[in-house]
């Protein structure tokens, strides 16, 4: 399982564009990558996907480049409510029978 | 649809004793695991399933174990509690047959202090 590597926190201002860039030198040619998002007392949520270049929805941007050794998590225009753990994940398809192994995280605190 | 339910939301033990954590999922999801947290901490995989009948270990199996009769539940059984156990477990659930992750649906959590 590809290993994942994340800032342990970090800090922004509310209206501000956040980007949390994950590690991942080991990324097998069939992993994708996904971002959760955790508020405290609640179960992880998920957030986005992708596999390469770039993903977006209604909540962020995930940027893969093409080495895919790493991706980064944009979210734009941050708001107070956007305090949380944020994780990348790395591993291949359900399919597969692998383990869904979480990280550290990063713990991004918004502030006024 | 109830998503992932939890049960019980709260529970204090004594070292040695015995409990089981249920999880269950109206959702038809393949894939079931358990995780959990410790202050401060990332999550942690105990137990995960990939089918009814199928289980394997995680990173963390030790103290605990698993079964998997029907599709819809995935208990956590706590053989002899120990101090070391507190912590808050997540049951999660996914549909495994898809390209790609798939998204993983945590439940709300059981929070257990061991005495």
């Amino acid at each position: 399982l590809a290993k994942t590597t994340q800032p342990i926190s970090m800090d922004s201002y509310e209206g501000q564009e956040v980007n949390i860039t994950c590690s991942h030198n080991n990324i097998a040619t069939n992993d994708y990558i996904t971002w959760y998002q955790q508020f405290p007392s609640q179960g992880p949520r998920f957030i986005i996907q992708g596999y390469k270049t770039k993903v977006t929805n209604e909540v962020a941007s995930l940027f893969i480049p093409a080495d895919r050794k790493s991706s980064t998590l944009s979210l734009p225009r941050v708001s107070l409510s956007d305090t949380a753990v944020y994780y990348c994940l790395v591993g291949p398809p359900y399919s597969s029978a692998s383990k869904i192994i979480f990280g550290s995280g990063t713990r991004l605190s918004i502030r006024p | 649809n109830a998503g992932v339910t939890q049960t019980p939301k709260f529970q204090v033990l004594k070292t040695g004793q015995s409990m089981t954590l249920q999880c269950a999922q109206d959702m038809n999801h393949e894939y079931m695991s358990w995780y959990r947290q410790d202050p401060g901490m990332g999550l942690r995989l105990i137990h995960y399933s990939v089918g009814a009948g199928i289980t394997d270990q995680g990173e963390v199996p030790n103290g605990y174990n698993v079964s998997r009769s029907t599709t819809e539940d995935f208990p956590l059984r706590l053989l002899s509690a120990a101090p070391s156990q507190t912590s808050v477990y997540f049951c999660a659930s996914s549909y495994s047959r898809t390209v790609g992750q798939e998204t993983q649906y945590f439940g709300p959590g059981t929070r257990l202090l061991v005495l």
